[in-house]
């Protein structure tokens, strides 16, 4: 069985740039979760799509982040413009369906390394 | 507000000896556990699980131990094997809620 794909794998642009990841979760998992991991800490929920909806984006810096699913299935991260402090890996997972009291295991891809100079 | 904590940034153990891990959480809502391992360049890999209607969960050589009136868990691994060495995060989920929140990772460095 395939993994959650994600790329680039590194990305280093400069300050007021943008730039946009990808990410391709395993066949039939509905739920796709994008991550921030700031050197040092642990990965930050930044949003939780099921199927092609948002479900969480409560820690997304919406004036400058955004992430769509069109189709529910891939799904991009855009940030526009970055900052200094968005130097980070962006983690990508995915897990079959939220169901109502219950748990599902996340699948991570290996994360896109972004530095921000 | 870091509601998952792991006081410990590394640790280093002997190969064969126990390796013990810490995790402390604020949210009493909080009723299931995970601790995930992850190696350099690649992602999270789940290791073990935890609800709060258990203290202790074992496979293999991993155990996670459960004390809800301290809100702190623990991940054992014996015997502790190089292969072992990774950072390893402890994360946390209510019932009710969506998303897992994550300490800040325990490097741990299994010596041959």
């Amino acid at each position: 069985e395939a993994g959650v794909a994600q790329s680039p794998r590194y990305k280093i642009i400069e300050k007021r740039q943008s730039v946009a990841f990808w990410c391709n979760p395993i066949s039939g998992h509905a739920t796709l979760y994008w991550y921030q991991q700031i050197l040092g800490q642990g990965p930050k929920l930044l949003i939780q799509f099921q199927n092609n909806g948002v479900v969480d984006d409560s820690q997304l810096p919406k004036d400058r982040f955004s992430a769509e699913r069109l189709k529910g299935v891939d799904s991009t991260l855009k940030i526009q413009p970055a900052k200094l402090e968005d130097s980070a890996v962006y983690l990508c997972a995915s897990s079959l369906k939220i169901e109502r009291d219950s748990y599902n295991e996340q699948f991570f891809g290996p994360g896109t390394r972004l530095t921000v100079l | 507000d870091q509601q998952v904590k792991q006081n410990s940034p590394s640790l280093s153990v002997q190969e064969g000896r126990i390796s013990i891990l810490n995790c402390d959480y604020t949210n009493s809502m909080f009723d299931y556990f995970l601790w995930y391992k992850k190696y350099p360049a690649e992602g999270p890999t789940f290791l073990i699980s935890i609800s709060s209607i258990k203290d202790k969960n074992e496979d293999g050589r991993f155990t996670v131990f459960l004390n809800k009136s301290a809100k702190h868990l623990s991940l054992h691994i014996v015997p502790s094997q190089p292969g072992d060495s990774a950072v390893y995060f402890c994360a946390a989920s209510s019932f009710t809620g969506n998303q897992f929140y994550f300490g800040t990772g325990t490097s741990l460095t299994v010596i041959p």
